[in-house]
C-alpha cells in the first residue's frame, strides 16, 4: 500500500516569492494528484499528472516517476494562494482509491 | 453548476443518534467516495463505489454504511453515532477508465459533524 509524505508541513512566504512543496510516495503509480483546500474547507483538484510537467497559471506541477517524487511550484505567490495543498497517490498501481498526504499549510503575507 | 452536492453542511448529533449524509453528482461519473478528514491526518477513505450497485470498504469503514442508490447518488449512514465520528466528511466522484482515474476528482463542499 502506498505511503505519501509531504514537506514542509507549514510554509510562510512574502508576496511574490517562489514556493515549492514536495511530495514523495512509495509505490509506483499511474497518476498523482495535487489538491487545494481553501480556508473555508472546500477542496479543489489542481492537477493530475502521470509524467513530466503541467502548468496552470502560476501553478506548476512536476513528477519524476523513477524517483517517486512530485513538486508543486507557485510562481509570484499572492495572499490568495494561502491554503492547504495536498498531494494524493493511488493506493496501488491502476486503482482509483487515493492515499492522501497530510497537507502543506501555506500562508502568503502581503 | 455541475459538481458534487453534499448535504447537510453542518450537523450536531447526540451519541447514539443516527443520520444519513447525502451526496449527488451530475457529471455522470462512475466512481464515488466518502472520506473523513481529521486534524493532523490526511483524508481517509471510508467507503468507495466503483459503479451503481457496488460498494467497497475503505480504510476506516467501522460504524458506517453506504448506499449507491443510482449512478448519481451515494449516501453515508451513521447508525449509532459516537464521539469518535466527529469529523469533516467529504464526498467525491471521479471518472475512471480501466481502473485509473484519468479525469481527476471533484469534491463536495464537506459536512462538519460533531457528536456530543
Amino acid at each position: 500500500k502506498n505511503e505519501v509524505e509531504q514537506s514542509p508541513q507549514n510554509l510562510t512566504a512574502q508576496e511574490g516569492e517562489f514556493i515549492t512543496i514536495n511530495c514523495s510516495y512509495s509505490v509506483g503509480i499511474s497518476a498523482l494528484h495535487w489538491l487545494q483546500q481553501h480556508p473555508g474547507g472546500g477542496i479543489v483538484s489542481l492537477f493530475m499528472l502521470s509524467s513530466g510537467k503541467k502548468k496552470h497559471g502560476r501553478l506548476i506541477a512536476t513528477i519524476n516517476i523513477q524517483e517517486k517524487h512530485s513538486s508543486l511550484h507557485i510562481t509570484a505567490s499572492h495572499p490568495r494562494d494561502s491554503a492547504v495543498y495536498i498531494c494524493a497517490a493511488p493506493e496501488s498501481y491502476n486503482t482509483d482509491k487515493l492515499i492522501f498526504g497530510t497537507g502543506t499549510r501555506l500562508q502568503v503575507f502581503p | 453548476n455541475a459538481g458534487v452536492t453534499q448535504t447537510p453542511k453542518f450537523q450536531v448529533l447526540k451519541t447514539g443518534q443516527s443520520m444519513t449524509l447525502q451526496c449527488a453528482q451530475d457529471m455522470n461519473h462512475n466512481s464515488m467516495y466518502w472520506y473523513r478528514q481529521d486534524p493532523g491526518m490526511g483524508l481517509r477513505l471510508i467507503y468507495y463505489s466503483a459503479s451503481e450497485g457496488t460498494t467497497d470498504k475503505g480504510e476506516v469503514p467501522n460504524g458506517y454504511n453506504v448506499s449507491r442508490l443510482n449512478k448519481r447518488e451515494f449516501s453515508l449512514r451513521l447508525e449509532s453515532a459516537a464521539p469518535s465520528q466527529t469529523s469533516v466528511y467529504f464526498c467525491a466522484s471521479s471518472e475512471d477508465i480501466g481502473g485509473s482515474p484519468y479525469y481527476g476528482y471533484t469534491f463536495g463542499s464537506g459536512t462538519r459533524l460533531t457528536v456530543v
